[in-house]
């Protein structure tokens, strides 16, 4: 099944606090999971991207954490700005030769001040 | 230094008129990927493509909706007779080459309303 579920659906944070978002899949095939950010009227940016073979990857605020027996991952944001609130969509996809892209359904994340 | 162009930014059609939607890759860019986005939703595949020919359709509905991606001119995603159901975000993305690790970049969208 080509699914990735994503929770929460909606996340408030208080300017500074650590915004966390988790995403869960099924299809083992899976060997690529991008996070994208998306501010609205835009279309998606990507943010982060992981690998199976390692089980953090940060960058900035930014951390992704893998954990592959349990099929899950997540994208921790740090010290949380107002800028940051947009709608977050974790991703997957496996290494078929091109990029197909399941998406998952989004956080909509607000940081207040 | 233009991104990934879509047009029309919004469209608004009435249920079994055509629509049509253009989006110009990156420059250099040769694989394109239509996904569309309901409202809450994340985005789904339709379909992808290289230069003139069409890779993977599995997302895309077998009826009314088809994709070009010509050798001259931006790729053009059509529906016909569309309905309220059609009614979504349709975006593109493209990338350099279709390996798994390109990153794909986004067009801003065509936000398709259907009255």
């Amino acid at each position: 099944q080509q699914q990735v579920k994503q929770s929460p659906q909606s996340l408030i944070v208080q300017k500074g606090g650590i915004s966390i978002i988790n995403c869960a899949y099924e299809n083992t095939a899976f060997d690529y999971f991008p996070w994208y950010q998306q501010f609205p009227g835009k279309g998606p940016a990507l943010l982060i991207a992981i690998r199976p073979d390692v089980s953090e990857k940060k960058e900035g605020r930014f951390t992704i954490s893998f954990n592959k027996s349990a099929k899950q991952f997540s994208l921790h944001i740090m010290d949380s700005q107002p800028g940051d609130s947009a709608t977050y969509f974790c991703a997957a996809t496996n290494s078929g030769g091109y990029q197909k892209v399941t998406f998952g359904t989004g956080t909509k994340l607000q940081v207040i001040p | 230094n233009a991104g990934v162009m879509q047009n029309p930014r919004h469209l608004v059609r009435r249920r079994g008129q055509e629509a049509r939607l253009r989006c110009s890759p990156m420059k250099g860019h040769s694989h394109v990927y239509w996904y569309r986005q309901l409202p809450e939703e994340g985005l789904k595949f339709m379909v992808y493509l290289q230069k003139e020919n069409i890779i993977d359709e599995s997302g895309m509905p077998k009826e009314r909706f088809s994709a070009e991606f010509p050798k001259e001119g931006p790729s053009i995603l059509r529906i016909q007779q569309v309905v309220r159901g059609d009614s979504a975000a349709y975006f593109c993305a493209s990338s350099l080459a279709g390996a798994t690790y390109n990153e794909q970049f986004f067009g801003p969208g065509t936000r398709l309303t259907v009255l």
